[in-house]
């Protein structure tokens, strides 16, 4: 199983609302990522989760928080974002250490209206 | 830091051209180096990766790619498209160590027309 899941596919939130997406792999990896892409533009790191700690924060809004309950699971919490925060969230994750390719799920494309 | 910079915005091709698609890094240790495709609507797809070795690699649907050390390149290869290939070309760097992250190049628009 290479699998990455993602859910949900697809969300639309208004600004004051909060919603969680989550994403869940079953290949023993021990990090995992969030990236934001917006159309046509490259994916954009948001954060690492390393053995379940977070490692890296590339100074992302705290409307948004991650959080990695276990090493299978990694959610995205979202609170009262803005319009501009429209995009593909992207998880990815791969095995421990720096000499592995990750694997992506499909994404949840978020509108905020 | 490590960056990644692809030379090619958008590329149209007909269908049985051949593709170089180029890509440069800026890192001063050991890197890793991935070509990713996206195809319209579908989810990042690893087409072919370099960790160390022959610096000739081979991927997925007869892709290929040259990792040259001196010039810092990673370009990408195909000797003759075909029209499934048009898609979201990522080269994408991470530096050989734990607790770190690819790092993607802007992009590269595919068009082959058949």
């Amino acid at each position: 199983d290479t699998e990455v899941t993602q859910t949900p596919k697809h969300l639309v939130m208004g600004m004051t609302n909060k919603k969680s997406l989550k994403c869940e792999q079953h290949m023993g990896h021990r990090a995992m990522y969030w990236y934001k892409q917006k159309a046509k533009k490259p994916p954009e790191l948001m954060f690492v989760y390393s053995y379940e700690k977070l490692s890296i924060n590339e100074s992302v809004p705290s409307r948004f928080s991650p959080e990695c309950p276990n090493s299978s699971l990694l959610n995205l919490h979202l609170h009262a974002l803005q319009p501009e925060d429209s995009a593909l969230y992207l998880c990815a994750s791969s095995q421990g250490g720096g000499v592995r390719e990750a694997f992506f799920g499909q994404g949840t494309r978020l509108t905020v209206v | 830091a490590q960056s990644v910079s692809q030379h090619n915005h958008h590329v149209i091709l007909s269908e049985a051209a051949s593709l170089e698609l180029g890509c440069n890094y800026s890192y001063g240790g050991t890197v890793n180096l991935f070509w990713y495709v996206q195809y319209p609507g579908q989810h990042l797809q690893l087409l072919l990766k370099y960790f160390s070795g022959d610096p000739l690699v081979k991927g997925i649907k007869g892709f290929e790619a040259e990792f040259i050390k001196s010039k810092f390149s990673f370009n990408l290869r195909k000797p003759s498209v075909q029209w499934s290939d048009t898609a979201e070309y990522f080269c994408a760097v991470r530096a050989n160590q734990a607790g770190t992250a690819l790092i993607f190049g802007k992009g590269t628009t595919l068009s082959v027309s058949s």
